[in-house]
C-alpha cells in the first residue's frame, strides 16, 4: 500500500441496506476525514479523527457513523442508505489537524 | 457564518495568465489551502499561505490577505493539463477546514 486507499470503487446500493466504505493509508497520519463531493457544494466534512481512538462529526454527520480503532483505518457505515447519500466519498488524512490532507481515490456511491 | 466564495467557473487561453480568487468568511483563521481537482479524480495539494503575502511554487503562486479575507491563486504560462477545478479550504479557528465548491478553469488553445 503506498498513500491512502478506499474501497470499493464505486458500489450500487438498494435504499435500506447497510454499507461501510473502507479507508486505510500507510503514512502513520494521526486525522483522517470522511467527505462528500456533490456537483456544486464542494466537499463537505461527514466525520473526522484527530487520533486513534477518537472521533468528532463533521458539518453533514446524520445517517453516518465511523470508528477509529488503530491509526491506519477509518471505515465509514451507513446504517441505512438513502437516496440522498448518492454522492462521492472521499477519505483523506494528515499528519495533524493543521497540515495538508492526502485524498484516497474516492468511491462512488449510488442508493437506488 | 462561515461562507467561502468562488467563482463558479473561468476560462483561458493556453500560454496565458489566470488569476482564481477566493473570499471567506470563517470563525477564526489557521491559514488557507489551494487544491486541483481533475475530473474524476481526488483533489490534491497546490499551496498553503498562513501570513499575508504572495508564495510561489513554479508556474503557480498563491496570496494571501488576512485583514481582507482574500486570496487568489495565480497560474502562468498555462498548460492543456492545467484544465482542472481548484479548490479554496480555509482552516477555521478550530482546526476544521471548511471548503469552497470550487473553480473549474477551462483552457482553450
Amino acid at each position: 500500500i503506498a498513500g491512502i486507499t478506499q474501497a470499493p470503487t464505486s458500489q450500487i446500493l438498494a435504499a435500506g441496506r447497510r454499507m461501510t466504505l473502507r479507508c486505510t493509508q500507510d503514512m502513520r497520519h494521526n486525522a483522517m476525514y470522511w467527505y462528500r463531493q456533490d456537483l456544486g457544494l464542494g466537499l463537505r466534512l461527514i466525520h473526522y479523527s484527530n487520533t486513534a481512538g477518537t472521533t468528532g462529526k463533521g458539518e453533514v454527520p446524520d445517517g453516518y457513523s465511523v470508528s477509529r480503532a488503530n491509526t491506519d483505518d477509518f471505515p465509514l457505515t451507513l446504517a441505512s442508505a438513502v437516496p440522498s447519500q448518492t454522492s462521492v466519498y472521499f477519505c483523506a488524512s494528515s499528519a495533524d489537524s493543521n497540515n495538508e490532507q492526502f485524498f484516497g481515490p474516492g468511491t462512488r456511491l449510488t442508493v437506488l | 457564518g462561515q461562507n467561502i466564495d468562488q467563482p463558479t467557473e473561468m476560462t483561458a487561453t493556453e500560454g496565458a495568465i489566470v488569476q482564481i480568487n477566493c473570499t471567506y468568511q470563517t470563525s477564526g483563521f489557521n491559514g488557507l489551502f489551494w487544491y486541483q481537482q481533475h475530473a474524476g479524480e481526488a483533489p490534491t495539494f497546490l499551496s498553503y499561505n498562513v501570513l499575508d503575502g504572495l508564495e510561489e511554487k513554479g508556474r503557480f503562486s498563491s496570496f494571501l490577505s488576512r485583514s481582507k479575507g482574500y486570496s487568489y491563486l495565480l497560474l502562468k504560462e498555462l498548460q492543456m493539463k492545467d484544465s482542472a477545478s481548484y479548490l479554496c479550504a480555509v482552516v477555521e479557528g478550530n482546526y476544521q477546514l471548511i471548503w469552497g465548491a470550487g473553480t473549474k478553469l477551462i483552457i482553450k488553445p
